[in-house]
């Protein structure tokens, strides 16, 4: 695998913001996805990262560090529909360019 | 219309039955993916195939099998289903360039009983 790490559940209340961390061991770098899955849902595509820096999409940003193998998502003023699952995943050389998926950050929005 | 369709939605079924997850796509994307979605295991590839007569093993293809039957139609097949194939199926389709995103089907809720 591409060893793609990241927490389990967060919570957050609503209007606040929330970091999700994603750090990922691998081969031939070539691309970041960020995806949300609501319960018993199909992903959805957030966000896309393959050179360093900061991409932002309205109340989503996402942050990738290539030399540390790290990204992040941030959720600003969140609402009770961004509660779901946010998964990473990384796209390799080493994988056959196939994309290898994190467990996923459970985020439960609260009042 | 969902670009990417997956039926059936929910399926319930004995021991060592065979089974067919279908999945049919109309985004004219050569790859397609099978994945199973277990809590805390996040997705695993079973199967891939990046054109009709491609295709692919992925990290748990055991007791798994595919058809590549059209561009738009990737079959996943369990030939003697166990209730350890109990899980959330995923159908997946990707376009060529390495920028693209997957696209996801609405899943088969799958349980061997």
């Amino acid at each position: 695998g591409q060893n793609i790490d990241q927490p389990t559940e967060m919570t957050a209340t609503e209007g606040a913001i929330v970091q999700i961390n994603c750090t990922y061991q691998t081969s031939g770098f070539n691309g970041l996805f960020w995806y949300q899955q609501h319960a018993g849902e199909a992903p959805t595509f957030l966000s896309y990262n393959v050179l360093d820096g900061l991409e932002e999409k309205g109340r989503f940003s996402s942050f990738l560090s290539r030399s540390k193998g790290y990204s992040y998502l941030l959720l600003k003023e969140l609402q009770m529909k961004d509660s779901a699952s946010y998964l990473c995943a990384v796209r390799a050389l080493s994988n056959d360019y196939k994309l290898s998926f994190g467990a996923g950050t459970t985020v439960t929005v609260r009042a | 219309d969902a670009d990417v369709t997956q039926t059936p939605r929910n399926r319930i079924t004995k021991t060592g039955k065979r089974i067919m997850l279908e999945c049919s796509q109309t985004k004219g994307h050569d790859r397609m993916y099978w994945y199973r979605q277990d809590p805390g295991l996040g997705l695993r590839l079973i199967y891939y195939s990046f054109d009709v007569k491609d295709i692919n093993k992925g990290e748990i293809s055991d007791g798994y099998s595919v058809s590549r039957q059209a561009q738009a139609k990737f079959s996943l097949s369990l030939e003697s289903a166990i209730p350890n194939q109990t899980a959330l199926y995923f159908c997946a389709t990707e376009g060529g360039n390495s920028n693209q995103p997957q696209h996801f089907g609405d899943g088969t809720r799958l349980s061997i009983l």
